[in-house]
């Protein structure tokens, strides 16, 4: 079974610094990663998603990585907002279907 | 293009009823997937529908159930509520293969008393 992991749980950064999120998964026989976000009591939303055979994948300033042999993503976002401020989720699927696990999320807080 | 849309948005039901909640995926996805969220146990998949058919199945009682329609709308119902049943109830939506992204709708928070 598929374990997804996330570091940190929570962040608090200040207005304007890079920050980088960190996800592992156990099982690197994937199809893709996804990233989504999620503010309080709200539903996902899909940021990014990185194919197998992809290595990085972008949208305005964020930026994720996949490293498959390491079990490894990372999300980048750059020059961080106060709007940021929400909860990070990443998400590996499983070999036979639609069925994402997911990590614990990390909870991000962007001060002005 | 219209997203994910699940209904209602929030209900509160009584322990030992039965509830059920309503998911329509993007217009043109195929396949359907329910995810309990909770504080302590984060989102859990319960279970997916791709073309009516349940492809997979989480580790969730019997009590949970769900089914899809030809116009690809789903339902997913539980039976006897307990108290550890209020959580956040998510749909997510996909094109068609295991290779596509998933989109999720606003979710139903389910709270029962």
């Amino acid at each position: 079974k598929q374990e997804v992991t996330q570091i940190p749980a929570a962040l608090s950064v200040p207005e304007g610094e890079n920050l980088v999120l960190n996800c592992s998964f156990t099982d690197s026989a994937i199809y893709n990663l996804q990233w989504f976000r999620q503010d309080p009591g709200k539903g996902l939303t899909s940021l990014l998603l990185i194919q197998s055979s992809q290595r990085e994948q972008t949208s305005g300033r964020l930026n994720a990585s996949l490293d498959k042999s390491s079990g490894r993503s990372t999300l980048y976002i750059a020059a961080s907002q106060p709007g940021d401020s929400a909860t990070y989720l990443c998400a590996a699927p499983s070999n036979t279907g639609n069925q994402f696990y997911f990590g614990t999320g990390t909870s991000l807080t962007v001060i002005p | 293009k219209a997203g994910v849309t699940q209904t209602p948005r929030y209900l509160i039901k009584t322990r030992g009823q039965q509830v059920t909640l309503s998911c329509s995926p993007i217009s043109g996805h195929r396949s359907v997937s329910w995810y309990q969220q909770t504080p302590g146990q984060g989102l859990q998949f319960l279970f997916e529908y791709f073309s009516e058919t349940q492809r997979n199945k989480g580790n969730f009682p019997g009590r949970f159930s769900g089914r899809q329609f030809s116009n690809s709308r789903s339902e997913m119902n539980v039976s006897t509520l307990e108290l550890g049943d209020s959580a956040l109830y998510l749909c997510a939506s996909s094109l068609a293969s295991d290779n596509t992204e998933a989109f999720f709708g606003q979710g139903t928070r389910l709270t029962v008393v």
